[in-house]
């Protein structure tokens, strides 16, 4: 059973314009969210992340929204560049975890020129 | 500024054979992870130790895997008579945890030993 899900398997946006990825998890009480890029070959590097008291978290291009009520967050990219092409992890500790990462499976970017 | 390190980066095995992978954490990093990815999955979590103490390991696949991290800096992950379904690739983790008890941190990944078992 997946608590931490990325329903879309990829997603392909043009240069420019704006990338939105989604993450949906199921425990209530996971209090902390990361996004990860991961380029082929390569470990996951951190992005940017988000506490469960905050709604939104903003960093240069990336600004991650949480709706708790929801159980959701998205990860905004904007504007989007080709190197910006990887694929994104969503992932979420607390509730139990004990300070691990749960992660969905991610979604492949592309950003085309 | 040294991130998490891991050696080998990659590793080709015989089925049955013994192999043990190395990670160095970042220097001030009191929390370290071990973590498994197979194709088309999010990283799957295996153990962690906060200092030498290991605080969970009941997530390691079977009792085949072992880690360790004796003096709290780097840490080995061994896994004993190899099988095929254990290719994949191998990461490491560390974070900083201020304070006492479970606290939400950001980890920081290496860049993974792939293993490939004939």
């Amino acid at each position: 059973d997946q608590q931490v899900k990325q329903n879309s398997p990829s997603l392909s946006v043009q240069e420019g314009r704006i990338s939105i990825l989604n993450c949906d998890y199921t425990n209530s009480m996971f209090d902390y969210f990361l996004w990860y890029k991961k380029y082929p070959a390569e470990g996951p590097t951190f992005l940017i992340s988000i506490s469960s008291i905050k709604d939104k978290n903003e960093d240069g291009r990336f600004t991650v929204f949480l709706n708790k009520s929801a159980k959701h967050l998205s990860l905004h990219i904007v504007p989007s560049q080709p190197g910006d092409s990887a694929v994104y992890f969503c992932a979420a500790s607390g509730g139990g975890s004990q300070g691990n990462l749960i992660f969905g499976k991610g979604t492949k970017l592309s950003v085309k020129p | 500024d040294t991130g998490v390190s891991q050696d080998p980066r990659h590793k080709i095995t015989k089925r049955g054979q013994n192999v043990t992978f190395r990670c160095d954490p970042i220097s001030e990093h009191n929390r370290l992870y071990w973590y498994r990815q197979t194709l088309g999955q999010g990283p799957e979590f295996l153990t962690y130790f906060q200092n030498e103490a290991q605080l969970e390991k009941s997530r390691l696949l079977s009792d085949r895997f072992s880690a360790e991290r004796p003096k709290g800096s780097f840490s080995t992950l061994e896994i004993q008579r190899t099988e095929q379904g254990d290719s994949a690739m191998y990461l490491c983790a560390s974070s900083l945890a201020r304070g006492g008890g479970v606290i939400a941190d950001t980890q920081y990944f290496g860049p993974g030993t792939r293993l490939t078992v004939l």
